[in-house]
């Protein structure tokens, strides 16, 4: 069963260009989240996606948007990069169990470095 | 609004001793409680959870965690550091009902000394 997986591992951009980044869930699990995580911090929320919309936000620009597909991996897109996006992105996905009680799965991350 | 502190950027410990990383918790309303590993240059990963069952859980590599209502706290344990669980831990909460962000405390460093 494969976990989540993450693409590009890496990618190294210059201020000013767009970005996309991509996330395919674990097998089973409906919604997916992103988060950013700067050097020395722990992640901060992104937006989460479920059945195809963004369902929550967290305090992140509009620079940064998101879409989710009917097979329910996702893709983060940044515009106008600046140095401070520079960061590693994680994804999360989840589904919720018999309990109602959401755990979310990481991926590996992709690690953006703007110039 | 749901926050994590977790006490101590740093913690160093000998082998073969006791882990204790520390989590505050608040929240309005009765929370999910995770802790996470983060290998260097990896993803994190879920080393045990808390979803209002037993006080005391367990997870894997022999850390535990227990739930204290009355202090706010969800302190990480492991009754003897290995030279493996070098690594960064996170605390992390978010509310029950599902589909709820999850907000992540600073992280604690754990150095493991031979």
């Amino acid at each position: 069963d494969a976990g989540v997986t993450q693409s590009p591992t890496h990618l190294i951009k210059t201020r000013g260009q767009q970005v996309t980044l991509r996330c395919s869930p674990k097998s089973g699990h409906d919604t997916v989240s992103w988060y950013q995580q700067a050097l020395g911090q722990g992640p901060q929320f992104i937006f989460q996606y479920y059945e195809e919309e963004e369902r929550q936000r967290g305090n992140f620009p509009d620079r940064f948007s998101g879409h989710q597909f009917p097979n329910y991996s996702s893709e983060l897109n940044v515009n106008a990069l600046l140095l401070g996006d520079s960061a590693l992105y994680l994804c999360a996905s989840s589904a919720r169990d018999y309990l109602r009680q959401e755990t979310q799965y990481f991926g590996p991350g992709t690690r953006l470095l703007v110039l | 609004a749901q926050s994590v502190t977790q006490l101590g950027s740093h913690v160093s410990v000998s082998e073969g001793a006791l882990v204790l990383l520390r989590c505050n918790y608040s929240s309005s309303v009765p929370p999910y409680l995770f802790w996470y590993v983060q290998y260097p240059n990896q993803g994190l990963q879920l080393l045990l959870k808390y979803t209002s069952a037993a006080t005391l859980v367990k997870g894997i590599n022999g850390f535990e965690a227990e739930f204290k209502k009355s202090e706010t706290s969800f302190h990480l344990t492991k009754p003897s550091a290995h030279m493996s669980d070098a690594a960064e831990y996170f605390c992390a909460v978010t509310l029950s009902g599902g589909y709820q962000k999850v907000t992540f405390g600073t992280g604690t460093k754990l150095q493991v000394i031979p």
